[in-house]
């Protein structure tokens, strides 16, 4: 079975600096999708950026990047010039064939002035 | 990105009595949905997922007979939580899968959620 791993529950970063944030996951499927999920106070799910397994190259987003390493199953992603929206919930995901999503625990991130 | 409502957005009910949560596609028509719960401060769970003319897969730990689903067309599913109780209170979010092709294949699109109060 597949699961999600985000070890850090809570990070907080300065404004307008860099953060990163881990997860890794297990899987014995080749072809998948991984996404990252940023959720706000009001609880609507965001779509921040999305990886597919076949591309090598890293997905970029504005601000948001991501490092995935396929072979050690992880999958960062990266919020540069951070601002005080950015603060929220961001889930870690990854799409079974079946097209739902299995998330990780989350990780809280605050973003303070 | 395509636009899914949910209905009501919040609700109280009394112990025993039924809910039913509607979710819509505004915009685009999908032939699988799905239903997820999130407790307070925890992730996303799956509860079940829902194919259009057909029974709803649930997953592993969720009574079929208590969370009722019903998607009956492209652009409308609902949950109907039956003898709720009030360890049924809970955030439930819907939402739609496209996995017809296009810039948005194999994303979801997720409902604002509702929030689930069982005194």
């Amino acid at each position: 079975a597949q699961t999600v791993t985000q070890s850090q529950p809570e990070m907080s970063v300065q404004e307008a600096e860099t953060v990163t944030l881990s997860c890794t996951y297990d899987t014995s499927e080749n072809n998948y999708y991984l996404f990252w999920y940023k959720q706000p106070p009001s609880r609507q799910m965001i779509l921040v950026i999305r990886q597919e397994a076949y591309k090598q190259q890293n997905a970029t987003e504005n601000r948001f990047s991501v490092n995935f390493q396929k072979a050690a199953k992880s999958f960062s992603l990266k919020i540069s010039d951070s601002q005080l929206g950015d603060t929220a919930m961001y889930f870690c995901a990854f799409m079974r064939v079946a097209g739902n999503l299995i998330f990780g625990k989350g990780t809280k991130l605050s973003v303070k002035p | 990105g395509a636009v899914v409502s949910q209905h009501p957005s919040w609700v109280i009910c009394k112990s025993g009595t039924s809910v039913k949560i509607e979710c819509r596609s505004l915009d685009f028509q999908a032939t699988t949905m799905f239903w997820y719960r999130q407790f307070p401060k925890q992730s996303l769970m799956l509860m079940a997922t829902s194919n259009e003319g057909s029974k709803a897969t649930y997953e592993q730990g969720v009574e079929k007979d208590k969370f009722l689903i019903n998607h009956a067309s492209l652009t409308l599913s609902t949950l109907t939580v039956t003898s709720a109780h009030p360890e049924d209170s809970s955030f439930y979010i819907c939402s739609y899968a496209s996995f017809a092709g296009g810039p948005s294949d194999n994303e979801q699109f997720f409902g604002p959620g509702t929030r689930l109060t069982v005194l």
